[in-house]
Order: C-alpha cells, then sequence, then structure tokens
C-alpha cells in the first residue's frame, strides 16, 4: 500500500477487556516496530518484527502484552486484560529492513475506562 | 543507558528562525533523526543525518549534528504556521533496531 495502515483509528474499551490492534505494513517492507506513545511523552518500543526470524520482544511491558506477524505481512498486537495505565497510542512503523528508515501509521489511540 | 534530551516547548513568531536542539548518549548511532508529528497524526520523517556527516540541508531545513558534544539541532526557517507541530529526535538504540525518541517539542507558531 501507499504507506502504513493501521486500524481502529480510536478504540475505548472497559479495564478488564482484551483489545487487538492491527497494522497493515508497506509492502515489501521486512521490518515492522510497535511502539507506544502516552500522553505527553516519547515514543517507547514495544515489539520488532524481522522477515521469519524470531521477534525482539524485549520492549513488552508485561505478559499480557503480545503480537504476531505472519512473514511480511500484517501484524496484531493484543492486550489482554487491558488496564487503565495500557490508555495510549500505539503507533506501528515498518522499513525496507532494519537499518533503514522508520515510516509510521496514524496510529491506534487505546482509551481503557 | 540511551537517552535522548530535547527542551519541551518553543515558541516563535511567524517568519522567524526555529531551533530545536536534542541531546543523545549513543556514540555509536549512525543515523539520527528528526519527525514532526501534527495533532492526531503519526509521525512525519522530515530529515535524518548520517553520523559521518556534520550538516545536512533540505530546504528550509538544516540540521547540525556536533559528534563530540553529542548534540543535534533542527533549524526551520522562515518559520510558518504550518510548521506548529511536535518534533522528536530520534536515534537508532544500540541493538540496531527501535528508535530511541525523545519526549518531543512542542513548536507554536504564532502570526
Amino acid at each position: 500500500g501507499a504507506g502504513v495502515s493501521q486500524s481502529p483509528s480510536n478504540k475505548v474499551t472497559e479495564k478488564g477487556k482484551d483489545v487487538e490492534l492491527r497494522c497493515d505494513p508497506i509492502s515489501g517492507h521486512t521490518a515492522l516496530y510497535w511502539y507506544r506513545q502516552r500522553l505527553g511523552q516519547g515514543l517507547e518500543f514495544l515489539i520488532y518484527f524481522q522477515g521469519n526470524s524470531a521477534p525482539d520482544k524485549s520492549g513488552l511491558p508485561s505478559d499480557r502484552f503480545s503480537a504476531e506477524r505472519t512473514g511480511e505481512s500484517v501484524s496484531t498486537l493484543t492486550i489482554q486484560r487491558t488496564q487503565q495505565e495500557d490508555s495510549a497510542v500505539y503507533l506501528c512503523a515498518s522499513s525496507l529492513d532494519r537499518k533503514n528508515i522508520q515510516y509510521f501509521g496514524a496510529g491506534t489511540r487505546l482509551s481503557v475506562l | 543507558g540511551e537517552d535522548v534530551e530535547q527542551s519541551l516547548f518553543l515558541s516563535v513568531r511567524e517568519g522567524d528562525s526555529s531551533v530545536i536542539n536534542c541531546t543523545y548518549t549513543d556514540s555509536s548511532s549512525t543515523y539520527l533523526y528528526w519527525y514532526k508529528q501534527e495533532p492526531g497524526a503519526g509521525l512525519q520523517l522530515l530529515t535524518y543525518i548520517f553520523s559521518n556527516m556534520d550538516m545536512k540541508q533540505d530546504q528550509r531545513l538544516t540540521v547540525l549534528l556536533n559528534k563530540k558534544d553529542k548534540h543535534l539541532s533542527l533549524r526551520i526557517a522562515d518559520t510558518q504556521t504550518g510548521d506548529s507541530a511536535i518534533y522528536f529526535c530520534a536515534e537508532i538504540a544500540q541493538a540496531g533496531t527501535a528508535l530511541i525518541f525523545g519526549k518531543g517539542t512542542t513548536l507554536s507558531v504564532s502570526s
């Protein structure tokens, strides 16, 4: 596609529910990243996928967070048993490979009530 | 550990130059980046500089890199109201995967 696409753009959920966020990277980009942006903060790295290699999960804040990616296509970030502190904008980025420029989607704004 | 610091706010008048400053800690960073974020939008790459350069110019944007002091700056000439946004400085993490971002500088341009 023309750019990185994320859905939904906004998600409101109740505390304790599970949510799934989706990212469609730019076609041909082998690397895919998830970041979290809390209000007034910079971006925190969550997880990185490179082709079929094992993902780098070092940024995931707890075992309630997980992500999947099949090959070089769509990725989903799942947050189980959401908490109010999970409220943030979740941004996805893709790049040709890990040394290249990262292009960002518009993000999913998650609000946990 | 790796860290990127930026001043939080900058206010300028339309037509003036804006200078946004950033300091970073990882001396092995190969690339340093400036991203722009407008309200409700994702991050847009503005420009980047390779670590063996000390200056890069792109139209109204000038990036200066002082590797000795680990200082990066972004100068916007003839600042316009459309330049109002949050500007993020970022470096590649030592492992060469994720970007390490500063907290962002909010640029406010008044007419």
